[in-house]
């Protein structure tokens, strides 16, 4: 009864190469997020969907591209990897965009490029 | 742009003391405050939150007060557990708002 999923867990990759994580969300939310924590562990957003709509593009470098193929699902895919995007990526979901409610977060993927 | 700045970014408590982090917004138009806990290799979880109609809300240890003229809001915890130890992040957001601005976290140790 997992509500907010990712897949995989931790990659481990080298420079150049590219990669997806994929996040679900069974709790029927309308928005979803995906969050970059460093080391230090701030948490800088750098998208958001709602209902399969982007609404929210932070300065993030464009290789980095976000999908939504249904509101249930926002996948992350990343080109040619770098050293710096080693990191935790967090996928969130929150039940509508504007209103004040929390968000739920997902286990995290634990990204190392080597 | 929207800030919330978090203090201390560490605290380290005695198991039983009291352990207050506090937290300041800079967007007056925020309205709602949620306070999540982070422990080790896992996703921030939420684990108390307060509107800004509400001055403070108390959850068994865990209490939240806010201050809206002063734009402060702050997390109490009482009679603090080994369990306790993880990263803490304040947030706050606006109605009408996309985004959730998040502090920069605070690591609390408590020690048995």
């Amino acid at each position: 009864d997992t509500a907010v999923s990712q897949t995989p867990k931790y990659l481990v990759t080298q420079m150049g190469n590219d990669k997806s994580i994929k996040c679900e969300q069974n709790l029927g939310h309308d928005t979803m997020y995906w969050y970059k924590q460093d080391s230090k562990k701030f948490l800088k957003i750098m998208f958001s969907y709602n209902n399969k709509e982007l609404i929210i593009n932070e300065t993030v470098p464009n290789r980095f591209s976000p999908k939504s193929p249904d509101k249930a699902h926002l996948n992350l895919h990343i080109n040619s990897l770098e050293l710096g995007d080693s990191a935790v990526y967090f996928c969130a979901s929150s039940p509508r965009v504007l209103a004040v409610e929390t968000q739920y977060f997902g286990p995290g993927t634990r990204l190392l490029v080597l | 742009g929207e800030n919330v700045e978090q203090h201390p970014s560490t605290l380290s408590v005695q198991e039983g003391d009291s352990a207050v982090i506090k937290c300041t917004y800079s967007d007056s138009a925020s309205n709602y405050f949620p306070w999540y806990k982070q422990e080790l290799g896992k996703g921030p979880q939420l684990i108390i939150d307060i509107r800004s109609n509400v001055g403070e809300k108390k959850d068994q240890r865990i209490a939240v007060t806010l201050n809206k003229t002063a734009k402060h809001f702050s997390l109490h915890i009482t009679e603090t557990q080994p369990e306790d130890s993880a990263v803490y992040f304040c947030a706050a957001k606006g109605t009408g708002g996309f985004k959730t601005i998040f502090g920069a976290g605070t690591r609390l140790f408590v020690k048995a």
